[in-house]
């Protein structure tokens, strides 16, 4: 079946423009978290979706935004971006959460110029 | 808050030689995962595990929860360069659906 996939891959943006980012989980799996990874750090949690419902959110301000859709598809918005925004965008899903296994799509790399 | 530690935070070794990472909850977990990502590639889950005292194997790798399922390990046996990545480890936040990962050991394998 198809893995996780993420658009675009790559992204450069200016300091102060908005950016969205999408996510296509696994036929299947209601549950899509999003992760920033920046170098040295490790798995940062922004938020998860689970049947269009934010069920968790993590400590990022309010420029970081998220949706899911019907078809468990995620879109994450960032707006006025900053220069230390720039990062590894990672998308995870499965199948209810926590309890099962999560696959990541290979992420958008985002570089705020 | 609920935290997950991991130590070291990097390791080199030699092919052949063994690794092992260690990895601690502030909180006691239901589960924990691990997962590998290899240089400029996504993370990969390797393996869940549930009972306290658990340990499972893949080939070389062996995974081990704690007996109080607050500490889990994983020890790689006998390296090969196809190890390198970096190893997290992960469990459920006590409230809420989301993983808490750990920082990731990073691991270097010398040919």
């Amino acid at each position: 079946k198809a893995g996780v996939t993420q658009t675009p891959r790559y992204l450069i943006k200016t300091r102060g423009q908005q950016v969205t980012l999408s996510c296509s989980p696994i036929s299947g799996h209601r549950s899509v978290s999003w992760y920033q990874q920046t170098p040295g750090q490790g798995l940062q949690f922004l938020f998860e979706y689970f049947s269009e419902t934010q069920r968790n959110k993590g400590n990022f301000p309010g420029r970081f935004s998220g949706r899911q859709f019907s078809n468990s598809r995620s879109e994450m918005n960032v707006s006025t971006l900053e220069l230390g925004d720039s990062a590894l965008y990672l998308c995870a899903s499965s199948f209810t959460g926590a309890r099962t296994e999560a696959f990541f799509g290979q992420g958008t790399r985002l570089t705020v110029v | 808050g609920q935290q997950v530690m991991q130590i070291p935070q990097y390791q080199h070794v030699q092919e052949g030689e063994d690794f092992t990472t260690y990895c601690n909850s502030s909180t006691t977990l239901s589960n924990i995962q691990w997962y590998k990502q290899r240089p400029g590639g996504h993370p990969v889950f390797l393996i869940q595990l549930v009972k306290s005292g658990e340990v499972k194997k893949q080939k070389r790798l062996t995974f081990q929860f704690g007996e109080a399922k607050k500490n889990s390990s994983l020890h790689i046996t006998a390296t090969q360069t196809t190890d390198v990545g970096t190893y997290f480890c992960a469990g459920p936040r006590v409230y809420g659906q989301n993983f808490v990962f750990g920082p990731g050991t990073r691991l270097s394998v010398l040919p």
